[in-house]
């Protein structure tokens, strides 16, 4: 079955910068889109962007425009997620989401906790 | 930046019907929005209930819903359980390969 496992929770310094990682199994990994979305404390559900695995395109909200990167590694089936400049806004639990071609994350790695505290 | 905006919070009974409406600040919800619907307790990863406006992700009850009503998306519960007491989110594409979640509902079962 498909599975999506995250990386472990991290702790940071403002100003530092985090990748997190989400390894895939279960499916062909290339075939499609992986999304990523946060959600701060006690907030709702935040649309970070999205990468092709197939051609390494990627996608952002605007916000996170010039401080997000996503990339992939298709010999591990695995995308990643830097998030540069961190701030004390940034401190979330970011979860990956594989999209099932039809324009909405169908399944969900675990989720991995950022927290970005001085 | 469009704003996709859902109701803050449902009371229903058990037993009892609810619909939750997602709306997009800059115009009507269409098909083409491809609406996504996902639930969520607190603590808890995030569950794909409806996506493509309709269509029930695998395993999910029929009590869930998904339509179109008016310039809005929808999610109905028929026949709430008190395990349907969480958080609910739609999700809009937005065009250009661009999404947004909606701020959310807490669906309450009393």
């Amino acid at each position: 079955q498909v599975q999506l496992v995250q990386s472990g929770a991290e702790v940071k310094k403002p100003g530092a910068s985090v990748t997190i990682s989400c390894q895939t199994s279960g499916y062909t990994f290339s075939t499609y889109f992986m999304h990523w979305v946060r959600q701060a404390p006690g907030q709702g559900l935040e649309w970070v962007g999205q990468i092709n695995p197939r051609g390494d395109s990627t996608r952002l909200a605007q916000k996170f425009q010039g401080r997000v990167t996503m990339t992939r590694d298709t010999s591990t089936s695995t995308v990643y997620m830097d998030l540069h400049s961190l701030t004390s806004d940034d401190t979330a639990v970011y979860y990956c989401g594989r999209d099932g071609s039809l324009y909405a994350a169908v399944n969900w790695g675990q989720g991995t906790l950022v927290t970005v505290s001085s | 930046q469009a704003v996709v905006t859902q109701e803050p919070s449902f009371s229903v009974s058990p037993g009892g019907t609810v619909t939750l409406t997602c709306a997009l600040s800059s115009g009507s919800v269409s098909t083409r929005s491809y609406p996504s619907w996902y639930q969520q307790t607190p603590g808890q990863t995030p569950r794909t209930l409806i996506y493509n406006t309709n269509v029930r992700s695998s395993g999910v009850p029929d009590r869930f819903s998904g339509s179109i009503l008016g310039n809005k998306a929808a999610l109905t519960i028929t026949g709430a359980l008190a395990d349907d007491e969480s958080d609910y989110y739609c999700a809009l594409y937005l065009g250009q390969a661009i999404y947004a979640f909606g701020t959310g509902t807490r669906v309450t079962v009393l």
